[in-house]
């Protein structure tokens, strides 16, 4: 099983900081997502990463796929309060048909 | 298009109960997914359907854990006799087909709670 583990756990941080969080595994993914879970709601996709080194921009958050592809981190530069919730990493199984998710980053960005 | 439809959003029950989870995924989606998600364990996958047919399984607790998928369109999953231990969010996701690169989209969850 490939495992994905993500720090840290919990963030707390004020509106207008900037942040990372990293998603790190011994096994090469061939991508890695990125899912933002709001309190009550299912998670949803934010991100795929495919090719090592690759950067991926979506307005404030920045992901970036670690070149020998068993890492990702995603910064997010002048956090606001509409960006509290859990923070998920995926990979796909070698067989392409299933995902496993990191326990994911809890921010909570207070205004 | 409606998303993944998950019922009932809420459920308690008592020990010794029995539960029935309900889903209906996206038109057209291939592939359906039963997660669990703790504060523990975080999401874990259940089971995976492939065109209504049980693929993996290997994530089911135990036997008193069941799921089905009669047609493309409906799904349930079913806990007999339910335990505290069963306590968690359950929830399904859908997807076009394989997940490789594509996305999954999940339901609200159901929020289950065993006394």
């Amino acid at each position: 099983t490939q495992l994905l583990e993500q720090s840290p756990q919990f963030l707390s941080i004020q509106e207008g900081e900037n942040l990372t969080v990293y998603c790190n595994s011994s096994s090469v993914f061939s991508s890695l997502q990125w899912y933002r879970q709001e309190p009550g709601e299912g998670p949803v996709l934010l991100v795929t990463v495919v090719t090592g080194g690759e950067v991926k921009k979506l307005k404030r958050l920045t992901f970036q796929f670690g070149d020998a592809r068993k890492d990702s981190s995603l910064h997010i530069t002048a956090a606001q309060p509409g960006d509290t919730g859990l923070y998920l990493c995926a990979g796909p199984n070698s067989g392409y048909s299933t995902l496993t998710f990191g326990k994911g980053t809890m921010l909570l960005v207070s205004p | 298009d409606a998303g993944v439809i998950q019922s009932p959003r809420h459920e308690v029950t008592e020990m010794g109960q029995e539960v029935t989870l309900r889903c209906k995924p996206i038109s057209g989606h291939n592939s359906l997914f039963w997660y669990r998600q703790t504060m523990m364990r975080g999401l874990e996958l259940l089971i995976y359907f492939n065109n209504n047919v049980p693929i993996d399984d290997s994530g089911m607790p135990e036997d008193r854990f069941s799921a089905k998928m009669p047609n493309a369109s409906f799904s349930t999953l079913k806990i007999q006799p339910s335990e505290p231990r069963d306590s968690a969010v359950y929830f399904c996701a859908s997807s076009l087909d394989r997940v490789g690169t594509g996305e999954l989209f999940f339901g609200e969850g159901s929020r289950l709670t065993v006394l």
